[in-house]
Order: C-alpha cells, then sequence, then structure tokens
C-alpha cells in the first residue's frame, strides 16, 4: 500500500524569505500524480501544483515549485518570495493511474509566515 | 459555479443522536468522497463513490452510511453519534481517471465541524 509522510508537523519563514516543505512517499508503482495542497485558516483545501511521475521536469506555478527526487520518492515544495497569505497548512497527496480512485494524503505541516 | 458546498458549517450533537451531512457538486463529477481531517492525522478517507447509484468503503468507514441517489450530491449520515467522531467532516469531488483526466484533482467543499459530546 502507498504512504505518504510529512515529517515536517511545522514550520516557520520569515516574510519574503524561502521555505521549502518536505514530503516522502513509499510506492511500487512507476506512473502516478503528486499534488500540494494548501489549506488556510478558512479551512478551504486549494490545489497549490502537481507533479507527473512520468515527467522529469519539476513542476513550477508561480512562486511556487518542487523537488521531485523520483528515485528517492520524494517532492518537496518550495515557497519563494514567501508572503502572509501563504500561513497555511501544506498537505502533500500521492494519486496513483492503475484504477484506484483514491488519494492519499500526508499529515500536513503547518507553515507560519513571519512579518 | 459555487463548486463544492457543505451543509451544515458546524453542529453539535450528543452522544447517541443522529444526523446527515449533505454535500453538493456543481462541476458534473463523477467521483465523490468523504474524508475526516483530526490534528496530526491528516485526511483519512471514509467512504467514496464512483458513481450514481455506488458507494465504497475508504479507510475508516465504521460509524458512518453513505448515499448517493443523484450524481451531484453525496450524503454522509452518523447513525448515533460518538464522541470520537468529533472532527472535521470535508466532501471532496473529481473527474474520473484516465484519458483527458489523468492528474485531475479533487476539488473540496469548505468543511463541517462536527461536535458530539
Amino acid at each position: 500500500a502507498q504512504t505518504v509522510t510529512q515529517s515536517q508537523p511545522e514550520m516557520s519563514v520569515q516574510e519574503a524569505e524561502t521555505v521549502t516543505l518536505s514530503c516522502t512517499y513509499d510506492t511500487s508503482e512507476s506512473d502516478y500524480y503528486l499534488f500540494w495542497y494548501k489549506q488556510p485558516p478558512s479551512r478551504q483545501m486549494i490545489l497549490v501544483i502537481r507533479q507527473e511521475a512520468y515527467k522529469q521536469q519539476n513542476a513550477t506555478e508561480n512562486r511556487f515549485s518542487v523537488n521531485f527526487q523520483k528515485a528517492a520518492k520524494s517532492f518537496s515544495l518550495k515557497i519563494s518570495d514567501s508572503q502572509l497569505g501563504d500561513a497555511a497548512m501544506y498537505f502533500c497527496a500521492y494519486r496513483s493511474t492503475s484504477g484506484t480512485y483514491k488519494y492519499i494524503f500526508g499529515t500536513g505541516t503547518r507553515l507560519k509566515v513571519l512579518a | 459555479n459555487a463548486g463544492v458546498t457543505q451543509t451544515p458549517k458546524f453542529r453539535v450533537l450528543k452522544t447517541g443522536q443522529s444526523m446527515t451531512l449533505l454535500c453538493a457538486q456543481d462541476m458534473n463529477h463523477e467521483y465523490m468522497y468523504w474524508y475526516r481531517q483530526d490534528p496530526g492525522m491528516g485526511l483519512r478517507l471514509i467512504h467514496y463513490s464512483v458513481g450514481e447509484g455506488t458507494t465504497a468503503k475508504g479507510e475508516v468507514p465504521d460509524g458512518y452510511n453513505v448515499s448517493r441517489l443523484k450524481k451531484q450530491n453525496f450524503l454522509l449520515g452518523l447513525e448515533s453519534a460518538a464522541p470520537s467522531q468529533t472532527s472535521v467532516y470535508f466532501c471532496a469531488s473529481s473527474t474520473p481517471w484516465g484519458g483527458p483526466f489523468r492528474g485531475n484533482e479533487q476539488f473540496f467543499g469548505p468543511g463541517t465541524r462536527l461536535t458530539v459530546l
């Protein structure tokens, strides 16, 4: 069974600085997708970025980018030029493409942004 | 589009009471999911549905029942609430896997905070 691990329960970053959130996963599959979701205090989960396992190029969305290391089964999220609005809980998620309908979530990392 | 909506947003129950949480989506998604979120445990899948009239158990289904009578609605029921069911409940929906939908994400509702006393 696949698992997703986020080993950092909480992180802090100064406004305008860069922070990296870690995520590791375990799977025997070769074809899958990885996601980072943001959950602000409003509780509404929002997709931040996604990565297809077959794509070697790391995904980027404005100030958000990932470092995808398939062999190491690592999928970290880098937030550049951190803003106060980035403060939230961040969840890493895995989805197989083998036919299961399930997304597997990590336990989350709470990011605090210091002014 | 409203996306995914959940009713109610907050609820307090006494042990043994029953209730139904309603999830509605207007994106014509085939798949719908119910999760619970507890501190330090992330999101855990309770039940899910891959189409109207079909449901399946997730990771933590005990104490819950679901129904998907209409494509746009997914109901989560608690027949006899217990304090262990105090949690925040999220509904989500997504397109099917495969073809042009590969890699599509789930869309989430705003959550329901349930307290069982």
